[in-house]
C-alpha cells in the first residue's frame, strides 16, 4: 500500500510563508507525477499545484501562481509546497496526492492525511 | 472559466441507487472528457473511485466495488456516477473533476444515506 505524508502545516501570519513537505513510500517515486489539492474549511477540493515525475512541468491554479512553488527531489521521495504571501484565503487542509501517470494528467489515485495551514493574526 | 456545478445535497435510502450528477458548462463538452469521481467521508481525505469518458474508456480505482459506475447524458452536458445497493458508509462527499486546461473540481454533493 502507498503511503503520502504531509507535514509542515501550522499557524501563520498574513504576509508570511510555510512549507510543506510530503514523504512518500511503498512506490516508485520517480515514475508519478504528483500534486498538491486543499480544501478550506467547509468548502470542496481546490487543486492548487502539480508537478511531473522528473520535476521538468510545474502547474499551479490562478489562486496561487507566482505565491506558490512546488518541487520535488526523487533521491528522498519527497515533494514540496513552498507558500509565500500567504492570505486568509489559503487557510485549508492541504493534500497531497500521487497522480496515476509521469504526465501531470489522470486521476489522483492516492491521498495523503493532510496537513492544516492557518493563516491569521 | 469552465464550472463544474453539482447539487449539494442528495438522499437515498440503504439497497437504492444514488445517481449523483455533475454538469459541465456551456462551453465546455462532457463528450470530450474523462470524469473522475472521489468519495470523501467526513474526517477522511478524498479517495479515488473512477474515471469514465465513454463504454470503451473508463476504470475503476483499486479496491472500489463495481456498484460504483459512471455514465454520462450528453445531452444535459452532464456526468454521472451511480452508485447500487446503497449502504450506510456509502455516506460521504462526493466530487467529480475534468482537466479543461488544469485541474477542475465540482462543488462536490454531501450523500445521505437515509
Amino acid at each position: 500500500e502507498v503511503d503520502l505524508l504531509e507535514s509542515g502545516g501550522g499557524l501563520v501570519q498574513p504576509g508570511g510563508s510555510l512549507r510543506l513537505s510530503c514523504a512518500v513510500s511503498r512506490f516508485s517515486f520517480y515514475d508519478y507525477a504528483m500534486a498538491w489539492v486543499r480544501q478550506a474549511p467547509g468548502k470542496g477540493l481546490e487543486w492548487v499545484s502539480g508537478i511531473t515525475n522528473s520535476g521538468a512541468n510545474t502547474y499551479y491554479a490562478d489562486s496561487v501562481i507566482h505565491r506558490f512553488t512546488i518541487s520535488r527531489d526523487n533521491s528522498r521521495n519527497m515533494v514540496f509546497l513552498q507558500m509565500n504571501s500567504l492570505t486568509a484565503e489559503d487557510t485549508a487542509v492541504y493534500f497531497c496526492a500521487k497522480l496515476g501517470s509521469p504526465s501531470f494528467f489522470g486521476a489522483f489515485d492516492v491521498w495523503g492525511q493532510g496537513t492544516v495551514v492557518t493563516v491569521s493574526s | 472559466q469552465p464550472v463544474l456545478t453539482q447539487p449539494p445535497t442528495s438522499s437515498a435510502s440503504p439497497g437504492e441507487s444514488a445517481r449523483l450528477t455533475c454538469t459541465l458548462s456551456s462551453e465546455i463538452d462532457v463528450a470530450n472528457y474523462k470524469v473522475f469521481w472521489y468519495q470523501q467521508r467526513p474526517g477522511s481525505p478524498p479517495r479515488y473511485l473512477l474515471y469514465y469518458h465513454s463504454e470503451s474508456d473508463r476504470g475503476q480505482g483499486s479496491g472500489v466495488p463495481s456498484r460504483f459506475s459512471g455514465s454520462k447524458d450528453s445531452s444535459a452536458n452532464t456526468a454521472i456516477l451511480l452508485i447500487s445497493g446503497l449502504q450506510s458508509d456509502d455516506e460521504a462527499d462526493y466530487y467529480c473533476m475534468i482537466w479543461p486546461s488544469n485541474v477542475l473540481f465540482g462543488g462536490g454533493t454531501k450523500l445521505t444515506v437515509l
